[in-house]
């Protein structure tokens, strides 16, 4: 049971737009910055969004983030079949005082 | 870049303690900007965070796993070290070495190291 909530899964066509959500509480996404990591099969996990809304060096303008209140959600626009992976959420908890992850949602493009 | 790779044993007997190093290259372990950390994963399962040190010694660890955990960090080698106690067969996961910035993401991963506890 994570912390924070995602759905375990997503799926839309190529060239359409999904949304996953990230829900937690005011202990973790409510006073801190999420972060969001994109992991493609049989690889490590990528940094894909930090500081709810950033995106690193290298990632297209299509992936995109944001943060209100307890949520976050992470949008991806122009979906391509190489966008087909696992989606991590993570921020840190200070009731736990641990870092905190959601349980991953796989990200199907049909 | 700042380039992480993890090494240590594949496989740990039960009860035994789990050993992994992470090499970092690229740039100095001892930087103001990171902590340096700890992730696992079951196979098939999700993410969760082990711990993170700084190149002060100054340690963060996930409460679920405090008493079993010890990272340390060796600035003269540019690497930092797990180790995890008492290990049984739920401690089977893939390991990655990160680098913490400034608490707040984690970035870059090593490749990840499976580590296999039989049952």
């Amino acid at each position: 049971q994570s912390v924070l909530t995602q759905p375990p899964s997503v799926s839309a066509a190529p060239g359409q737009k999904v949304t996953i959500s990230c829900s937690g509480s005011s202990s973790n996404i409510g006073n801190s910055y999420v972060s969001w990591y994109q992991q493609l099969p049989g690889t490590a996990p990528k940094l894909l969004i930090y500081e709810n809304n950033k995106r690193p060096s290298g990632i297209p303008d299509r992936f995109s983030g944001s943060k209100s209140g307890t949520s976050a959600t992470l949008g991806i626009t122009g979906l391509q079949t190489g966008d087909e992976a696992d989606y991590y959420c993570g921020t840190w908890d200070s009731s736990l005082s641990a870092w905190v992850f959601g349980g991953g949602t796989k990200l199907t493009v049909l | 870049q700042l380039q992480l790779q993890e090494s240590g044993p594949g496989l740990v007997k039960p009860s035994e303690t789990l050993s992994l190093t992470c090499t970092v290259s690229g740039g100095s372990i001892s930087s103001s900007s990171y902590y340096w950390g700890w992730i696992r994963q079951p196979p098939g399962k999700g993410l969760e965070w082990i711990g993170s040190i700084y190149y002060s010694g100054s340690t963060y660890y996930n409460p679920s796993l405090k008493s079993r955990v010890t990272i340390s960090v060796d600035t003269s080698k540019n690497q930092f070290s797990l180790k995890l106690s008492s290990v049984t067969a739920a401690d089977t996961a893939v390991y990655y070495c990160v680098a913490w910035y400034g608490l707040n993401w984690f970035d870059p991963w090593g490749q990840g190291t499976l580590v296999t506890v039989p049952s």
